[in-house]
């Protein structure tokens, strides 16, 4: 079975530009986090969604939103990119927020860089 | 704020030691507690978890250590192997909270042949 997969896997943009990132869920799996990375640090939470609603959102600015579709997939958008933004960027999948065991499945994330 | 402390920030093992990480927690809501491990390049994969209602869950050369009064864990890795050289993250959850994770900063665990 395919795991969660992101797109894309690398990308550069330069400060003030946007950027959107990509994923799919593991099948079966209606509920999709996104997570930050900084080099050398542990992940921060930024937006959990299930059945395309928004179930919570960590502290990130406004330039960061997010969306779930309805087949699950879910698009993680960055407005006026800084260069503090550069980051792994991960998608996690579970079953639900709620009746789950809470486990959360990672993808590979996309690695930004922000020049 | 950093909800969970992770200590140490890395550490090296002889091949056949033991590595053993630690993490605290203040949140008393957190009823789930996963231990990642993540390679260079890729993402967090999950490696084995505890809930509170028991003090030690063991997994292969993996264990769980939870005291609960302490608000603190530990994973222990038995017979440490060069394949097992990686970050490794703790982590912890709440129902109540849709399960956000809250992770620790990582320890970067190397395996010395």
């Amino acid at each position: 079975d395919a795991g969660v997969t992101q797109s894309p896997t690398h990308l550069i943009k330069t400060r003030g530009q946007q950027v959107t990132l990509r994923c799919s869920p593991i099948s079966g799996h209606k509920s999709v986090s996104w997570y930050q990375q900084v080099l050398g640090q542990g992940p921060q939470f930024i937006f959990q969604y299930y059945e395309k609603e928004e179930r919570g959102r960590g502290n990130f600015p406004d330039r960061f939103s997010a969306r779930q579709f309805p087949n699950y997939s879910s698009e993680l958008n960055v407005n006026a990119l800084l260069l503090g933004d550069s980051a792994l960027y991960l998608c996690a999948s579970s079953l639900s927020p709620t009746r789950g065991t809470g486990e959360l499945f990672f993808g590979e994330g996309s690695r930004l860089t922000v020049l | 704020q950093q909800q969970v402390k992770q200590s140490p920030q890395s550490l090296i093992v002889q091949k056949g030691g033991i590595s053993i990480i630690n993490c605290a927690y203040e949140n008393t809501a957190f009823d789930y507690f996963p231990w990642y491990q993540q390679f260079p390049g890729k993402g967090p994969a999950l490696l084995i978890a505890i809930r509170p209602d028991v003090s030690e869950k063991k997994e292969g050369r993996f264990t769980i250590s939870f005291n609960k009064s302490a608000k603190q864990f530990s994973l222990h890795i038995m017979d440490s192997q060069p394949g097992d050289s990686a970050t490794y993250f703790c982590a912890a959850s709440a129902r109540s909270n849709d399960y956000k994770l809250s992770f620790g900063a990582g320890t970067t665990v190397t395996v010395r042949a």
